[in-house]
């Protein structure tokens, strides 16, 4: 079984369009995130939630909107997708803080914006 | 080979030999510190941690060394193979809530 799953692995779409991105993790973490990588590998993270609260919101465009129904999944939804949305998004998830809290990741969704 | 993260991203070694992946860390109270591979197509995985009060600590074939005076990490890969080529990160957190900071990345290509 896989830890933390994200779909679609691809994605290719035109620009102004609106696409979701769904994640699920079966480890019974509490906390879940998205990263974004852009062409240089460069990982930055997008959003946190714990426990379906939404604890992290860095400066992100208000065109990206995460939903977590429950604490096993977190979706991310981008309106009006632009050129430069292009990246590997990449979900994933932690025990929270504490001894350990690293994280597992998802294998990550490839966007590309036409 | 000996890379240094920030400066020098890429790292080519052969199989074989040992590698060094440097990174700094920019928060001198971060006690613990992850370094992650990753594979082409896929998510980063959890190699090794270490937490602030070790100065060493030893995996399978890998080994983590921190240096806190210097605020330095370096990983070292014992015999490297093929299967080792990948981008590695060094991560420390973040001071606001369960976050972590990754570093910039070194790639490191195995030649057979």
């Amino acid at each position: 079984d896989t830890a933390v799953s994200q779909t679609p692995k691809y994605l290719v779409t035109q620009m102004g369009n609106d696409k979701s991105i769904k994640c699920e993790q079966n480890l019974g973490h509490d906390t879940m995130y998205w990263y974004k990588q852009d062409s240089k590998k460069f990982l930055k993270i997008m959003f946190s939630y714990n426990n379906k609260e939404l604890i992290i919101n860095e400066t992100v465009p208000n065109r990206f909107s995460p939903k977590s129904p429950d604490k096993a999944h977190l979706n991310l939804h981008i309106n009006s997708l632009e050129l430069g949305d292009s990246a590997v998004y990449f979900c994933a998830s932690s025990w929270g803080q504490g001894d350990n809290y690293g994280y597992t990741f998802g294998s990550g969704t490839r966007l590309t914006v036409v | 080979g000996e890379s240094v993260g920030l400066h020098l991203p890429t790292l080519s070694v052969q199989e074989g030999d040992n590698s060094i992946i440097n990174c700094a860390y920019s928060n001198s109270a971060s006690d613990y510190f992850i370094w992650y591979k990753q594979e082409s197509g896929k998510g980063p995985q959890f190699i090794i941690d270490i937490r602030s009060n070790m100065d060493k600590r030893q995996g399978q074939r890998v080994t983590v060394l921190l240096n806190k005076t210097v605020k330095h990490l370096s990983l070292q890969i014992a015999a490297t193979q093929p299967g080792d080529s990948a981008v590695y990160f060094c991560a420390e957190p973040k001071n606001t809530g369960n976050q972590f900071y990754f570093g910039t990345g070194t790639s490191l290509t195995v030649i057979p």
